[in-house]
């Protein structure tokens, strides 16, 4: 079964407070991606970021960080020092090379509120 | 570059009326998505065509829908009869796919109301 499971459904913090979204996943292949995309209130989904599952190296960029972990089939997504604007909902997204269509599943989301 | 356009960006149809919803995808992109997003049941995929080609439509909730490709630049989502419970956002993906999924970049999405 392919599956992307977000467990948190919403979280609260208060501004400059640190933050990780969880996402874990399943699946049987071996060749993979990873995504994160983020839907901020006025509605578009924003892409952040791609992983193949051959690169286990975290990623960094400016205050987000992901942590890709093959063992416990997670990819969690770490805000820095949180912003109001950081306020969205975060969706992780799994592919598979196997499928050869660029078909992508889609966790539930997780709604993450930021108080200044 | 442009992105996804989406058209329009806002419908409100009274139940019953015919409802379609316009994509151009990304120039160079051969992979196509829609998605109907709401709270009840968050981020749907309904249909996917590759290369112009429909390949699985089985989030298609019924027969009402239909989604037509075309041509590479234009597809369209229709509903006919619309009905209350196909209040939603629709959103239209492209991505570029040569065996490896790429990532979807996405519309701004069609907000749909039936009365």
């Amino acid at each position: 079964a392919q599956k992307v499971t977000q467990a948190q459904t919403e979280i609260s913090v208060v501004e400059k407070e640190d933050v990780t979204l969880d996402c874990v996943y399943e699946t049987r292949d071996t060749t993979y991606y990873l995504f994160w995309y983020k839907q901020p209130p006025s509605g578009e989904l924003v892409f952040l970021i791609r992983r193949n599952s051959f690169d286990e190296q975290n990623e960094i960029s400016g205050r987000y960080s992901w942590n890709f972990q093959k063992s416990t089939s997670s990819f969690n997504f770490t805000i820095t020092a949180s912003q109001v604007v950081d306020s969205a909902v975060y969706f992780c997204a799994l592919g598979h090379s196997s499928s050869n269509t660029g078909k992508l599943i889609f966790g539930q989301g997780t709604t993450l509120q930021v108080k200044p | 570059d442009a992105g996804v356009i989406q058209s329009p960006r806002h419908e409100v149809t009274e139940m019953g009326q015919e409802v379609t919803l316009r994509c151009k995808p990304i120039s160079g992109h051969n992979s196509l998505f829609w998605y109907r997003q709401t709270m009840m049941r968050g981020l749907e995929l309904l249909i996917y065509f590759n290369n112009n080609v429909p390949i699985d439509d089985s989030g298609m909730p019924e027969d009402r829908f239909s989604a037509k490709m075309p041509n590479a630049s234009f597809s369209t989502l229709k509903i006919q009869p619309s009905e209350p419970r196909d209040s939603a956002v629709y959103f239209c993906a492209s991505s570029r796919t040569s065996g490896d999924p790429d990532t979807q970049y996405f519309g701004p999405g069609t907000r749909l109301t039936v009365l």
